[in-house]
């Protein structure tokens, strides 16, 4: 079975400090990959996904990048975040596109930017 | 541009007690999904249940039916017999063809069940 991870769980980070948050998923090959963010008491955003290694789409433009080194592996950095950046951020993926086809989250990642 | 609109922040249900929670969207695709996600406190988000625009049935899943009005553009979900445990946020979401992507969510209902 496919399960999908995010780390870490919790962060603190200062304003203007960098950013890395990691989403891996196992069990299935060439997923699409998707990273989005939830303010506090909102839905949530889409900010990236990726169908493939090294292609990355961004939905918004902002303070942060995706990258994808791997199949399996996503990243979503910064290099100076912002007090904006605050939220939880979620990870999800699904094999086909579409209407059709749920996609699955991963049990996100709570930042605080203080 | 597509659009999910849910107009209730809160919602509180009696144990056992069934509950609809509102869900409207704007889209101009004549082929679209529409799903619905659970957040609990921890959250996670739970797929529970999908409508496709070409289906004819209401999709159902347990405890969990869709009441789907294409030509209002409603797509509510009901809960049966509600449970301390369905406590969470709800989300409603949109996917079009032209969009096949991107997930476009509502604001979320916050239900809260009641002993």
């Amino acid at each position: 079975s496919q399960t999908i991870h995010q780390w870490p769980a919790t962060l603190v980070q200062p304003v203007g400090s960098p950013l890395s948050l990691e989403c891996t998923v196992e069990g299935t090959s060439n997923p699409n990959l998707y990273w989005y963010r939830q303010a506090a008491g909102r839905g949530l955003q889409l900010l990236f996904y990726s169908v493939g290694i090294g292609q990355i789409s961004s939905e918004v433009p902002q303070n942060l990048s995706a990258s994808r080194p791997q199949d399996r592996q996503f990243i979503l950095s910064s290099k100076k975040l912002l007090l904006s950046d605050s939220g939880f951020y979620l990870c999800a993926w699904n094999l086909l596109a579409g209407v059709y086809n749920e996609q699955f989250f991963g049990p996100g990642t709570r930042l605080t930017v203080l | 541009a597509q659009k999910i609109t849910q107009t209730q922040p809160g919602m509180f249900v009696q144990e056992k007690e069934a509950v609809t929670l509102d869900c409207t969207y704007d889209t101009s695709d004549q082929s679209y999904g529409l799903f619905w996600y659970k957040q609990p406190s921890s959250g996670e988000m739970i797929f529970l249940i999908y409508q496709g625009s070409y289906d004819e049935q209401n999709a159902t899943e347990g405890r969990y039916s869709l009441n789907f009005q294409k030509a209002r553009k409603s797509a509510n979900l009901v809960i049966s017999a509600s449970q301390l445990g369905d406590s969470a946020m709800y989300f409603c979401a949109l996917i079009t063809g032209a969009g096949s992507y991107q997930l476009t969510f509502g604001k979320g209902t916050k239900l809260s069940v009641i002993p």
